[in-house]
């Protein structure tokens, strides 16, 4: 199965930074099928990006996905008080899908 | 909209059977699959399996085969996850949620999970 490795584990910034989370997989992730969730304390996940770089119904615009093969990359441009939260990667390329371990972002 | 809602907390004893619900609304029931994804402190976010509410599909990750069963009623929108023997490691919050499939090698497997439910924690002890 494919192992998802995410960085840095705990990322604290400041409101208005930008934040980088990276996603590496242990092989090619076909088709870029790769999706990010964000999950706030208590709540269940939520659906961010899917395809790698495609935002969910909803999402805003300061959240983008990157990235292709084994190397992909969650972006928060300016970052709110209200994004603190853990966020996790997640591919569908490969049966069985697989999560990473998450990064937890505080602000 | 689009909602998931799943049963509340249960705390049960190694041994013990279990059936948790999640039940959707504001769509068709038969217009996406159902997943179901486990998570705990220590292995996190886990994919359990999938089920299509048009036929009782099921499709299951190899490291829950044979551990739980998944079922749906269509009548009342509702998918199920269960249990016929709890040890104390299926304490977990478990999570269903929509998604929908893709072709990999001939295997059916999930794609995104898109519209979650709001987790069952299921507490197994002796």
């Amino acid at each position: 199965e494919i192992v998802l490795t995410q960085s840095p584990g705990t990322l604290s910034l400041s409101p208005g930074e930008r934040a980088t989370l990276s996603c590496r997989a242990s092989e090619s992730v076909r088709s870029n099928y790769l999706a990010w969730y964000q999950q706030k304390s208590g709540q269940a996940p939520r659906l961010l990006i899917s395809g790698a770089s495609s935002r969910a119904t909803g999402i805003p615009d300061r959240f983008s996905g990157s990235g292709s093969a084994t190397d992909f990359t969650l972006t928060i441009s300016t970052l709110e008080v209200e994004d603190s939260a853990v966020y996790y990667c997640q591919q569908y390329g490969s049966s069985p899908l697989t999560f990473g371990g998450g990064t937890k972002v505080e602000i | 909209e689009v909602q998931l809602v799943q049963s509340g907390a249960e705390v049960k004893k190694t041994g013990e059977s279990l059936k948790i619900s999640c039940k959707g609304s504001g769509y068709r029931f038969t217009t996406y699959w159902i997943g179901w994804v486990r998570q705990t402190p220590g292995k996190g976010l886990e994919w359990m399996g999938i089920i299509y509410p048009g036929d009782s599909d099921a499709r299951y990750s190899p490291s829950f085969q044979g551990q739980v069963t998944l079922s749906v009623d269509k009548s009342t929108s509702t998918a199920f996850l269960q249990w016929s023997n709890l040890q104390a490691s299926d304490t977990a919050i478990y999570y269903c949620a929509t998604t929908r499939i893709v072709v990999l090698n001939n295997v059916v497997a999930a794609t995104s999970f898109d519209i979650w439910g709001q987790g069952t924690m299921v507490t197994v002890s002796s």
